[in-house]
């Protein structure tokens, strides 16, 4: 059974401040990362998708890389505002083309 | 700036009946996906479709499941025989072409009730 694990659960930062959270997935039969943000009572919204081993995103204060040979993706917020508050969840396309979802990070700004 | 719709918001039904969620992609999307999430859990795949049939059904999209495209802008989900544990929030989404190699834009959802 394929599984995507996301981590930490939830992430409280302080307004101003840089964070980083992980997303792991199975190492083989790799056809695409993606990233969503979630916030709450809104539909998610298409981060990044990566595909490339190496890959590295970046769209304004949002950034992800992707290490494919090792199963994973970091996404790094810089600057973090409270407008970044959301889930972020990251989903790995498996060889059926079916996305497998990990349970999100949770991320609370602090001001 | 387009968007995916999805009706209702909110669905209330009675176990065994039968509920149609609806969907409009995206006007000139042409992949169609649903996914549902139960409460405290991940997001699941149930199905994606393409050029007027399914494409990937995963293993919970059973014969209780269907979808349709009736009309060029809806897409539909059909449970013909509700049970409890169908109760979630059920996202629709579409995407251009690329298939699931591209971004994937979610409508709001329909949250089902089961009771």
């Amino acid at each position: 059974i394929l599984n995507v694990e996301q981590s930490p659960q939830s992430l409280h930062v302080q307004e101003g401040d840089s964070t980083n959270f992980t997303c792991s997935f199975p190492s083989s039969n790799f056809y695409a990362l993606h990233w969503y943000r979630w916030e709450t009572a809104k539909s998610p919204e298409a981060l990044f998708v990566m595909t490339l081993n190496g890959d590295e995103k970046k769209k304004g204060r949002i950034s992800a890389t992707l290490n494919t040979k090792e199963g994973y993706s970091y996404l790094y917020i810089k600057g973090s505002q409270p407008e970044d508050s959301a889930t972020y969840l990251c989903a790995f396309l498996d060889s059926n083309y079916q996305l497998i979802w990990g349970a999100g990070t949770k991320l609370i700004i602090k001001p | 700036e387009p968007e995916v719709t999805q009706t209702p918001s909110h669905q209330v039904t009675q176990m065994g009946q039968e509920v149609i969620l609806r969907c409009v992609p995206i006007s000139n999307h042409l992949y169609f996906y649903w996914y549902r999430q139960i409460l405290g859990q991940k997001v699941e795949f149930l199905v994606s479709f393409y050029n007027n049939e399914i494409s990937e059904k995963s293993e919970i999209f059973d014969d209780q499941f269907s979808v349709e495209r009736p009309d060029g802008s809806n897409f539909t989900l059909k449970i013909r025989s509700t049970k409890l544990e169908d109760s979630a929030m059920y996202f629709c989404a579409s995407t251009k072409g690329g298939g699931s190699r591209n971004e994937q834009f979610f409508g709001p959802g329909t949250r089902l009730t089961v009771l």
